[in-house]
């Protein structure tokens, strides 16, 4: 198995640029999560979506992030415009979730984005 | 969830057992333990979890006290590769809406050589 794929690995952009990180889970998986990791406020979750459906968006930091699961092998995270208080490691996670049963998460190798 | 609590830093020499303390004195008695790693530059990994029973797999150990209230990890034989930073999470099992992994700051592991 691929495991979980994330595009781009690093990203460096220009504040005000529209940015699209792009993720691949595991296939087979029905949750995805988008994380988001930087050095003062470590690793916390952004979005989480079960069968391609957002269930929970709260950690998203404010309008101009937004994040789509059009099918189940493919979702994109997008800052428009970007901030220099947007650069982070960005990670993708999928998981296999059923009632009742325990699950693990998977993460990708994240995106490294730097917004100038 | 419960809130859990990490020692910020520990060392261990490679080819010692690495014993990774957790605390999680509110747990619930539907809370399992997880524990993850980060290794630098790299997603977090899932290691191992359980509920009250100690557990073993491939990676480690997971020895979980009587009452629940602490845990440690275990890395029976530590190498270089071992060096990460690594999170005791505490949550509900189950899928639905159990599905939330609150990561604090972890504990570094440096394995010495």
């Amino acid at each position: 198995d691929a495991g979980v794929i994330q595009s781009p690995r690093h990203e460096v952009t220009e504040m005000g640029q529209e940015v699209t990180l792009r993720c691949k889970p595991i296939s087979g998986h029905n949750s995805l999560f988008w994380y988001r990791q930087t050095m003062m406020r470590g690793l916390e979750l952004l979005i989480y979506f079960n069968n391609n459906v957002p269930i929970d968006d709260s950690g998203m930091p404010e309008d101009r992030f937004s994040a789509k699961m059009p099918n189940a092998s493919f979702s994109t995270l997008k800052i428009q415009p970007s901030e220099p208080r947007d650069s982070a490691v960005y990670f993708c996670a999928s998981s296999l979730a059923s009632g009742g049963a325990i699950e693990t998460q998977y993460f990708g190798p994240g995106t490294r984005l730097l917004v100038l | 969830d419960a809130k859990t609590t990490q020692p910020p830093s520990m060392d261990c020499a490679e080819g010692r057992a690495a014993n990774l303390p957790c605390n999680h004195s509110t747990i619930s008695g539907n809370e399992y333990v997880y524990w993850y790693r980060q290794i630098h530059s790299q997603g977090p990994q899932y290691i191992i979890h359980g509920l009250k029973n100690n557990e073993t797999n491939e990676m480690a150990s997971l020895i979980i006290t009587e009452d629940r209230k602490s845990s440690t990890l275990i890395l029976p034989h530590a190498t270089l590769r071992d060096t990460a930073v690594y999170y005791c999470i505490v949550r509900v099992g189950g899928g639905g809406s159990n599905y939330k992994l609150t990561f604090g700051k972890g504990t570094l592991l440096t394995v010495n050589p």
